[in-house]
């Protein structure tokens, strides 16, 4: 089974450039994740999508980042203009999402790790 | 709400244990156990449901009390393997998932 995906590995910025992520989760995977995770700190969630709509944004700086899940499928995450506080890797996770409300297992991509100079 | 999570960091020989604790100021529905080896995407363990139920995996099991909101990882008989670190993540009713800053695990021969 293929996991989930992303590109870029890396990616290295000056402040104030805008940078885009990609992500293509598990094949079937209703749900995609996208978490912030700065260095020596646990994943933060910054957008959660059912399919193509949005489950969960609030704590996703709408000033800068936007993120999209066209299809259902795969999800871009942009951040523009960025700022130095943005270095860190970016997580995407999938899961089933059942249609019924439940805990699922979260699976991760391999993520990005931004640096931002 | 973030859980909180102790000890920081622990270093173990192999064959020792470590109990790993997770911590939340609200009711559960769940808890979450990853780990996540350096440069790497974070790997599941298990889900611990509300009821106290105790789960394994490997040589490595969870227990959720309920009545104190917290969350215990077992590592037993520790392996060069389990180096690495270990998140939790709790979810209330919303099921949102939030994740602690993580207990780092090394292991030595």
């Amino acid at each position: 089974e293929a996991g989930v995906a992303q590109s870029p590995r890396y990616k290295i910025i000056e402040k104030r450039q805008s940078v885009a992520f990609w992500c293509n989760p598990i094949s079937g995977h209703a749900t995609l994740y996208w978490y912030q995770q700065i260095l020596g700190q646990g994943p933060k969630l910054l957008i959660q999508f059912q399919n193509n709509g949005v489950v969960d944004d609030s704590q996703l700086p709408k000033d800068r980042f936007s993120a999209e899940r066209l299809k259902g499928v795969d999800s871009t995450l942009k951040i523009q203009p960025a700022k130095l506080e943005d270095s860190a890797v970016y997580l995407c996770a999938s899961s089933l999402g059942s249609p019924i409300a439940t805990s699922e297992k979260l699976f991760f991509g391999s993520g990005t790790q931004l640096s931002v100079l | 709400q973030q859980p909180v999570q102790s000890p920081q960091a622990v270093i173990l020989r192999e064959g020792e244990d470590a109990v790993i604790n997770c911590s939340s100021s609200k009711a559960l529905y769940s808890v979450h156990w990853y780990r996540q080896k350096h440069g790497e995407a974070p790997v599941f363990l298990m889900i611990l449901l509300k009821g106290g139920e105790q789960k394994g995996h490997e040589k490595i099991s969870a227990s959720f009390n309920e009545k104190k909101q917290q969350s215990s990882l077992y590592l037993t008989a520790s392996q060069l393997s389990y180096s690495g670190t270990y998140f939790c993540g709790t979810e209330f009713n919303d099921y949102k998932l939030s994740f602690g800053a993580g207990t780092t695990v090394t292991v030595r021969a």
